[in-house]
């Protein structure tokens, strides 16, 4: 079966300042591994994805996630926190590309990223 | 083109009715899900389409929920008998299919916020 863990509830930084979210997983096969984020009443939104290419996967607005399988972790970065990455953030498994088990796609809990002035 | 689209957008209902709510996915998108995002549970799979059938509706939580597609398109998910604890945000996601299997990528629609009252 497959899981995802985000180790935090709540990141609060200031606006300039590094960004980081983490996130681990389980999972019997090769994963794919996403990040999704929703700003407050808007739909998800994906950021970044990774398939088993490149193990450094760079996402929309300035986003970066590194996939560790060695530390089955998969954390979210950004070198400089703007006000408006303020949101949830959902780290996300599913079964690999052509896989035939459907691609349902497991949430973690969700972080959500405060960005103070 | 159009994105993942969802009505109603809010909907209030009162113990003990049933109530529908459709998703329109992306023109050519044959895979279709519904999730459910709620305080407690976070956000949860219900049941996957691939064209109109369901070869997995592991998530759906008791029988009162079902759901249908028809032209392999637009889907109606069905909760009968409403209870305070169906309330929640249904979201709705499609992706393409490639050799019969559903792409990675799933665009969410905006979701149905249901309220039992």
């Amino acid at each position: 079966a497959q899981s995802v863990t985000q180790l935090d509830s709540h990141v609060s930084v200031s606006e300039g300042t590094p960004v980081l979210l983490r996130c681990n997983y389980s999972s019997s096969y090769s994963p794919s591994l996403f990040w999704y984020v929703q700003h407050p009443n808007k739909g998800l939104q994906l950021l970044l994805k990774y398939t088993s290419a490149a193990t450094l996967v760079k996402g929309i607005n300035g986003f970066e996630a590194e996939f560790k399988k060695s530390e089955t972790s998969f954390h979210l970065t950004k070198p400089s926190a703007h006000m408006s990455d303020a949101a949830e953030y959902f780290c996300v498994v599913s079964d690999p590309p052509g896989s035939n088990q459907g691609g349902k796609l497991i949430f973690g809990q969700g972080t959500e990223l405060s960005v103070k002035p | 083109g159009a994105g993942v689209s969802q009505s109603p957008s809010n909907k209030v209902t009162e113990k003990g009715k049933d109530v529908e709510l459709r998703c329109d996915p992306i023109s050519g998108h044959t895979a279709l899900y519904w999730y459910r995002q709620s305080l407690g549970q976070g956000l949860e799979f219900l049941i996957y389409f691939q064209g109109n059938s369901a070869p997995d509706k592991s998530g759906l939580p008791s029988d009162r929920f079902s759901a249908e597609r028809t032209g392999g398109s637009v889907s109606t998910l069905t909760i009968q008998r409403t209870q305070q604890e169906d309330s929640a945000v249904y979201l709705c996601a499609s992706s393409l299919v490639w050799g019969g299997a559903p792409a990675d990528t799933q665009y969410f629609g905006p979701g149905t916020r249901l309220t039992v009252l």
